[in-house]
């Protein structure tokens, strides 16, 4: 059965600093997608990973992509307040559902 | 172009009670997915249909039921609603397609901003 375990689930940091969010998966999965939820709203799709080695960059954020360790990682860049929501990864195989993390809640203070 | 849109947004049930959900899909997206996402928890998949017909389910349990229409739009349907089953419920359309490899796979998801479910 496929799983997802984040960490940290509670992230709390300063503006202008840097941190990283970690993903790991427990089975193959060939597509792994990277979630924003603002509190009392839907999930934005922020990056879809397909493949080992894959980095993709919006703003201060950077996703990227490790299939042998069966790892993705979440890089903030210089956090700003804006930036303060949960994150959630979630992978999928074939068809099958898409498995979530228990999502990390990143606040980001003055 | 209408993204995934659900109704109601908002609900409020007691104990016992049965609930229907609404969604209907973003243009062009044949496949529905259910979410269940309890306060603070990640989003747990409920079911999943393609082509009218249920095509997987999570560890739902039976009260839990749906629907999918020719149009496409789909109903989750609760029954003897309990107090844990106060949650967001988000609904997620997709394409289902096939790869240059032929396997299957969906497009990625795209969520609708979800009905809230208070039970009493």
């Amino acid at each position: 059965e496929l799983k997802v375990e984040q960490n940290p689930l509670f992230l709390s940091m300063q503006e202008g600093k840097n941190y990283t969010i970690y993903c790991n998966y427990s089975t193959t999965s060939d597509r792994l997608y990277w979630y924003r939820q603002d509190p009392g709203k839907s999930l934005e799709s922020l990056f879809v990973l397909l493949s080992n080695g894959a980095v993709k960059q919006e703003g201060r954020l950077m996703a990227s992509l490790d299939t042998k360790a069966r790892l993705s990682t979440l890089h903030i860049t210089a956090a700003v307040h804006d930036l303060s929501a949960t994150y959630f990864c979630a992978v999928t195989r074939g068809s099958e559902k898409l498995v979530f993390g228990k999502g990390t809640k990143l606040t980001v203070n003055p | 172009d209408a993204g995934v849109t659900q109704s109601p947004t908002h609900l409020i049930k007691t104990r016992g009670q049965q609930v229907t959900l609404r969604c209907s899909p973003k243009s062009g997206h044949d496949t529905v997915s259910w979410y269940q996402q309890a306060l603070g928890q990640g989003p747990q998949f409920i079911f999943q249909y393609y082509e009218e017909e249920e095509r997987q389910r999570g560890n739902f349990p039976d009260r839990f039921s749906g629907h999918q229409f020719p149009n496409y739009s789909s109903e989750l349907n609760v029954n003897a609603l309990l107090l844990g089953d106060s949650a967001l419920y988000l609904c997620a359309s997709s394409s289902a397609l096939i790869s240059g490899t032929g396997s299957s796979y969906n497009s990625p998801l795209h969520f609708g901003n979800g009905t809230r479910l208070t039970v009493t």
